[in-house]
Formats: structure tokens, sequence, C-alpha cells
């Protein structure tokens, strides 16, 4: 697609149940990043891909916390036992090379909001 | 580690200037910079590297002392369109792939 696509838009669930989160990265991006934003605050970062490998997951707060991403192009983010405190809104952004070189730029998408009730 | 950005909010009118400053603890290796308006994804600006440079794009310019560890963005003659939270995001030196995300600074452009 023209842009990183991330489904669903909206998710409500109950404290305690699994959710997963979809993210389709910018074609031929092979580095995909994963954040969490709360209202009011910066994007904090959960995991980084390069490929199909975890290149850094040390922002996962816990391991109710997994992200796949198994052919190197979709990704998926699943959180296990919610809490009321995951609820935010799941930003996945992509680029064609690391964020901290000179062409990094990210691309995001449109968030996945996630309701812990 | 998070970049602390100043200030924490903006309000102008249009055609009106304004810098917003992200400084650091830790030596950086590159700045991004980043706009989002409300409910929307962040959009990109602009990245510097260390070394100093200095970018622009129409009326937004930013800077990168990597010696005082900050940068800066610099919004001249301001429009509506510039409304919106600004997120500074930086990389530490030796480590090139987790960007770090200050709080943001938000900026109102008034008629």
């Amino acid at each position: 697609g023209a842009g990183v696509s991330q489904t669903p838009s909206n998710k409500v669930t109950e404290k305690g149940k699994y959710v997963e989160l979809r993210c389709d990265p910018i074609s031929g991006h092979t580095a995909l990043y994963w954040y969490r934003q709360s209202l009011g605050q910066g994007p904090e970062f959960l995991i980084y891909f390069q490929g199909t490998g975890a290149a850094d997951d040390s922002g996962l707060p816990n391991d109710r916390f997994f992200a796949v991403r198994p052919e190197g192009s979709v990704s998926t983010l699943k959180i296990q036992r919610t809490e009321r405190g995951d609820s935010a809104v799941y930003l996945c952004a992509s680029s064609r090379g690391l964020a901290g070189a000179g062409t990094g730029e990210l691309f995001f998408g449109e968030g996945s909001r996630l309701t812990v009730l | 580690q998070q970049p602390v950005q100043s200030p924490q909010a903006v309000i102008l009118r249009e055609g009106e200037d304004a810098v917003i400053n992200c400084s650091s603890s830790k030596a950086l290796y590159s700045v991004h910079w980043y706009r989002q308006k409300h409910g929307e994804a962040p959009v990109f600006l602009m990245i510097l590297l260390k070394g100093g440079e200095q970018k622009g794009h129409e009326k937004i310019s930013a800077s990168f002392n990597e010696k005082k560890q900050q940068s800066s963005l610099y919004l001249t003659a301001s429009q509506l369109s510039y409304s919106g939270t600004y997120f500074c995001g930086t990389v530490n030196a030796g480590n090139n792939r987790k960007l770090i995300w200050g709080l943001g600074t938000s900026l109102a452009v008034n008629p």
C-alpha cells in the first residue's frame, strides 16, 4: 500500500483478555518499529525489527508483550492478559533503513487505540 | 535518557516566529523532528546528524549542536498549518537504532 496500515484502528477489550494488533509497513521497508503513546506523552519505544528478527526488544514492558514479523513484512504485536495500564495508542512505523542513520525517516501508521476496561 | 523539550507549549499569532529546543544528557548521534496533529500519526520534518549541521525546509529549519547535545527547531513566519505537537527524537552515540522521544511541545497558531 501507499502508507503504513494498522488494524484495528480501535480495540476495546476487557482486562485479562488477549489482543493482537497488526501492522502492514510500506513495501520494501526493512525496518519496522512499534511504539506506544499515551495522552500527552511522546511515543515510547517498544521493539524494533530489521527484516524478520527483533533487533531490539528492550522497550517491551514485560513478558505479556510479544511481537513477530515472520516474513519480514507484516508485524503483529501481541498482548496477553491485558491490564488497564496497557490502554494507549500503539503506533507502528517503518523505515528503509535504521532510524539512527541519515536516511532513517520513519513513516507512521495511524495507530491502534487500545482501551482495556 | 529521554530528551527534554522546551517550552512545553507555545501560542502564536499567524506570522510570528518560534523556537523549540531539545536537549539530552547523553552524547547524541542524531536528532529527529516530527510534527503530530491531534488524532493523526506523527509526520517527519527532518533528521540532523552529528557534525553541527543545519537543515531547512521552507520556513522550518533546525540546528544541532553536538557539543551541547542540543537541537533547536526554528519556525519562521508561522502558518495556521504549523499547529500541532512537535516531538524531537534522539539517537544516542553508540546506539544507532532506538529513537527516544521527548514529551513534545504543543504549538497553536491563531489567526
